[in-house]
């Protein structure tokens, strides 16, 4: 069956621009996590959500980031005005509950110039 | 933000060899999990920890959760060259959020 799945696989930007990062979650699960994965570090949790609501947003670094879900599906995680420092790889995950196995997608590489 | 820590950082080892890597952490978890992770590639899990105490295999894995809920271990047996990647630890308290240590790459010589 199919994973989960990110778009863009890779994204290249200039410090200041708005980006969109989209996360298409194995069908069913009705739990949905992004992490943002900095280069010889594990991954850091971002935000979690629980259908349509964020369960927990509280690895948010600031006010520049924001996901969405709203159909309980396809999450965006947006990040305006990007700084040199947002470049990373963003990883989403999802599970069929809260408490179950988290499944990765292969992860969106951003790289702000 | 918060990590666990993760030992070795690194291991060149020799095919064939077993390995050993483990994590610590200052706070207690309920759940340890250990990932393994490809490069242009998200984690994948191998083994999930869930009792203070016990051990787990899969294959020629093997990890224990550590009994005072702070540390868990993660070893490899007879090492073949597929083995090689990072290797993950990260513990949990509640569903959702999962707390990661820095990683081990594991490189493997023929």
């Amino acid at each position: 069956g199919a994973g989960v799945s990110q778009t863009p696989s890779n994204k290249v930007t200039e410090k200041g621009k708005y980006v969109e990062l989209r996360c298409d979650p194995i069908s069913g699960h009705t739990a949905l996590y992004w992490y943002r994965q900095s280069l010889g570090q594990g991954p850091e949790f971002l935000i979690y959500f629980q259908g349509t609501g964020a369960a927990d947003d509280s690895g948010l670094p600031n006010d520049r980031f924001f996901a969405v879900r709203p159909e309980g599906s396809v999450s965006t995680l947006k990040i305006q005005r990007t700084e040199r420092g947002d470049s990373a790889v963003y990883l989403c995950a999802s599970s069929l509950g809260g408490e179950e196995t988290q499944y990765f997608g292969p992860g969106t590489r951003l790289l702000v110039l | 933000g918060q990590q666990l820590n993760q030992s070795p950082q690194s291991m060149f080892i020799q095919e064939g060899e077993d390995v050993s890597m483990n994590c610590t952490s200052s706070s207690i978890f309920n759940t340890w999990l250990w990932y393994k992770q490809d490069p242009g590639e998200g984690p994948v899990l191998l083994i999930a920890l869930y009792k203070a105490g016990e051990l787990t295999s899969n294959g020629r894995l093997t990890a224990q959760f550590g009994i005072t809920r702070k540390d868990s271990f993660l070893n490899i047996s007879a090492s073949i060259p597929s083995d090689v990647g990072i290797y993950f630890c990260a513990g949990t308290n509640q569903g959702g959020k999962l707390i990661f240590g820095q990683g081990t790459e594991l490189s493997v010589k023929p």
